[in-house]
């Protein structure tokens, strides 16, 4: 089974922390992905990386950054955490696709950040 | 942009029901379309997808077929259990390496 963990369910920082989320996929996937949910909001993409160093901007990158040194690692990273970063955040991984064929993204646990 | 629009929750239905999610999505050009489910407590996973028209997708008696002339992709089950309670994702992909596009989920409970 295809597992992505993530270091914690559930976090709590304070505002201007610095806060680091870890993911690990163990299906040596090329693509990883950060998501935060919230209510109302849906799933939106933060950052995501199609291999080792790289790294591309989704729809809502300002306030974080990620960084990708190993295959199986995505982390994300609060330089200061802000009371409007507290959301559920959900990583994810998935293969390469080739031409039009599915492209299944497989998804962590979540870990729910509270700053305050 | 590509988008994906789904009908707004929460639902909520007596155990048996008929259950249908509404879907559409907007897209330049013909992607590959999906449902997740998000049960409680837990992360998103894949429920079914469908890769081009008139494709249906099924799993877990959970039926969506892919309509092109309609821009669609309604999730459908026939009869409804307690144990289908979650946040439902309706979700495209225009190429194969193009990051998901998801709707706002659907929130379903059922009722025993």
């Amino acid at each position: 089974d295809v597992k992505v963990t993530q270091s914690s369910r559930y976090l709590v920082k304070r505002t201007g922390e610095k806060v680091f989320l870890e993911c690990v996929q163990d299906m040596d996937h090329e693509n990883m992905f950060w998501y935060r949910q919230d209510p109302g909001l849906g799933l939106r993409l933060i950052y995501f990386s199609y291999d080792v160093k790289m790294k591309e901007k989704g729809d809502i990158p300002e306030g974080y950054s990620v960084s990708r040194e190993k295959k199986e690692r995505f982390s994300l990273i609060l330089e200061s955490a802000s009371t409007n970063q507290t959301s559920m955040y959900l990583c994810a991984s998935s293969p390469v696709s080739g031409g039009r064929g599915f492209y299944e993204q497989y998804f962590g646990p979540g870990t729910r950040l509270t700053v305050t | 942009g590509n988008s994906v629009t789904q009908m707004e929750g929460p639902v909520t239905l007596s155990e048996e029901a008929f259950l249908t999610i509404n879907c559409t999505y907007t897209a330049t050009g013909y992607p590959s379309l999906f449902w997740y489910v998000q049960y409680p407590g837990e992360g998103l996973q894949l429920l079914l997808k469908a890769t081009k028209a008139d494709d249906k997708g099924s799993n877990k008696g959970f039926e969506a077929t892919y309509r092109k002339e309609t821009t669609s992709f309604h999730l459908e089950k026939g009869s409804v259990q307690v144990s289908d309670s979650a946040v439902y994702f309706c979700a495209l992909s225009e190429s194969g390496n193009t990051p998901l596009v998801f709707g706002k989920g659907t929130r379903l409970s059922v009722i025993a």
